[in-house]
């Protein structure tokens, strides 16, 4: 079935440094999410990318979906405390049955020292 | 206000004993997810829902059970629980789910279970 293998699984950054969470799919994906998870709390959606080489952002945060659409990246430019948390993609596979199947990577534990 | 609510949120309980986590949702949301976050493994999807009377299993559907009868409801149910079932669960909805339309989920506040 399909995989989505998501590194790392913990960062550790002084505040203002940058950084990238990578998500990569054992198969061709239909679209990506991202969710951000605080400590004690529940994912909440950032943003889907759907387009091949797509790029979007958000304020210091940037999304990038892969050419060939089996792998994604975020990336945060100087990360702050309120950035604290788990970041996982989800994808959804294309083609196929399972057309209601999310898969989501193990998420990237990011801690952020003042 | 929209909102997917689950309850209990905490639970403990004993192997065997028959539980039901209820997950509700007021968005008029067509899909219906349910998910288990454990340490290390991220979320893996238990089941999930299209609509009313649609259900598919996810990827670790082993053990539990699900059903839609109405489409703001969508219970998961422990029909005899062990303790590798001891987690932290979400429910999750969206407008709907598929290869052209696959739209932000919103998640409840989570349950935890811990079986002994």
């Amino acid at each position: 079935g399909q995989q989505v293998m998501q590194i790392p699984q913990y960062q550790h950054v002084q505040e203002g440094e940058d950084f990238t969470t990578y998500c990569n799919s054992s198969t061709t994906l239909s679209n990506i999410q991202w969710y951000k998870q605080r400590p004690g709390g529940h994912p909440v959606f950032l943003i889907q990318l759907v387009k091949s080489g797509e790029v979007k952002k958000q304020k210091r945060l940037t999304f990038q979906f892969g050419e060939a659409k089996k792998n994604s990246s975020l990336h945060i430019t100087a990360t702050q405390t309120t950035d604290v948390g788990t970041y996982f993609c989800a994808g959804l596979s294309a083609g196929g049955t399972s057309y209601g199947k999310l898969t989501f990577g193990q998420g990237t534990i990011l801690t952020v020292h003042p | 206000e929209a909102q997917v609510t689950q309850n209990p949120r905490y639970l403990i309980t004993v192997t065997g004993k028959k539980l039901t986590v209820t997950c509700s949702q007021n968005m008029n949301h067509e899909y219906m997810s349910w998910y288990r976050q454990d340490p290390g493994l991220g979320l893996r999807q238990i089941y999930y829902s299209m609509n009313v009377e649609v259900t598919d299993k996810g990827d670790v559907p082993e053990g539990y059970k699900v059903s839609r009868k109405e489409k703001r409801n969508f219970p998961l149910i422990l029909e005899s629980p062990s303790p590798n079932q001891t987690s932290l669960y979400f429910c999750a909805s969206s407008p709907r789910q598929g290869t052209y339309s696959n739209q932000p989920q919103h998640f409840g506040d989570g349950t935890r279970l811990s079986i002994l």
